[in-house]
């Protein structure tokens, strides 16, 4: 079955410099990967969706790239601030199939 | 309203008994999403509704779990003789074309 993975240790970073959070795939390549935002107590929230023929998306300080030969997909927050921390999630979706496959999630402290 | 709702937001209920659990999606979305979040996983996918197509129901982990969504909208998860192991927050989304999702606050269920 797919699994998606993402690291467990949580990623510590000073203000102002660049988070990079990693996501791996096993097996297919997912038609399109999604990135979302968890805060404590509440739902995920969508911040941005790279599909498998685009190799980077780009919204204000977020950036998604996706290679398929690596099967990875990595997420940056540029200029990184304390607002910025929270868990993301990388989510999957496969062909013929209208389901997400979730990671467990990655969190990211910014430090001020 | 704005967003997706579920409600309620907290439920603590004895083992064996049942619960439901609703889901408000947001208007005019045709596709609609149960999912599973228990401490330190990643969601767990449960059901999929898309317009008045059968639902997916390949994620329901057993048969005491079962789901209904009425006319289009709201969508209620129902569990059945509840266990120890059904803890967990229960999030429900909706999109519009199966790809951004929006999710709902959640519903924490404990069951003692």
């Amino acid at each position: 079955s797919q699994k998606i993975e993402q690291n467990s240790e949580a990623l510590n970073i000073q203000e102002g410099k660049t988070a990079t959070l990693t996501c791996n795939y096993t097996n297919y390549s997912p038609a399109y990967l999604q990135w979302y935002r968890q805060d404590p107590g509440r739902g995920p929230v969508f911040l941005l969706l790279i599909r498998e023929n685009e190799k980077e998306k780009r919204k204000e300080r977020l950036k998604v790239t996706f290679d398929t030969t690596l099967k990875q997909s990595l997420f940056h927050i540029t200029a990184s601030q304390p607002a910025d921390s929270a868990t993301y999630l990388c989510a999957a979706s496969f062909y013929g199939n209208n389901r997400l496959a979730f990671g467990k999630g990655n969190q990211v402290v910014v430090i001020p | 309203g704005a967003g997706v709702s579920q409600s309620p937001s907290n439920k603590v209920t004895e083992k064996g008994k049942d619960v439901e659990l609703r889901c408000d999606p947001i208007s005019g979305h045709t596709a609609l999403y149960w999912y599973r979040q228990s401490l330190g996983q990643g969601l767990e996918f449960l059901i999929y509704f898309q317009g008045n197509s059968a639902p997916d129901k390949s994620g329901l982990p057993s048969d005491r779990f079962s789901a209904e969504r009425t006319g289009g909208s709201v969508s209620t998860l129902t569990i059945q003789r509840t266990q120890q192991e059904d803890s967990a927050v229960y999030l429900c989304a909706s999109s519009f074309n199966s790809n951004e999702q929006f999710f709902g606050p959640g519903t924490r269920l404990t069951v003692l």
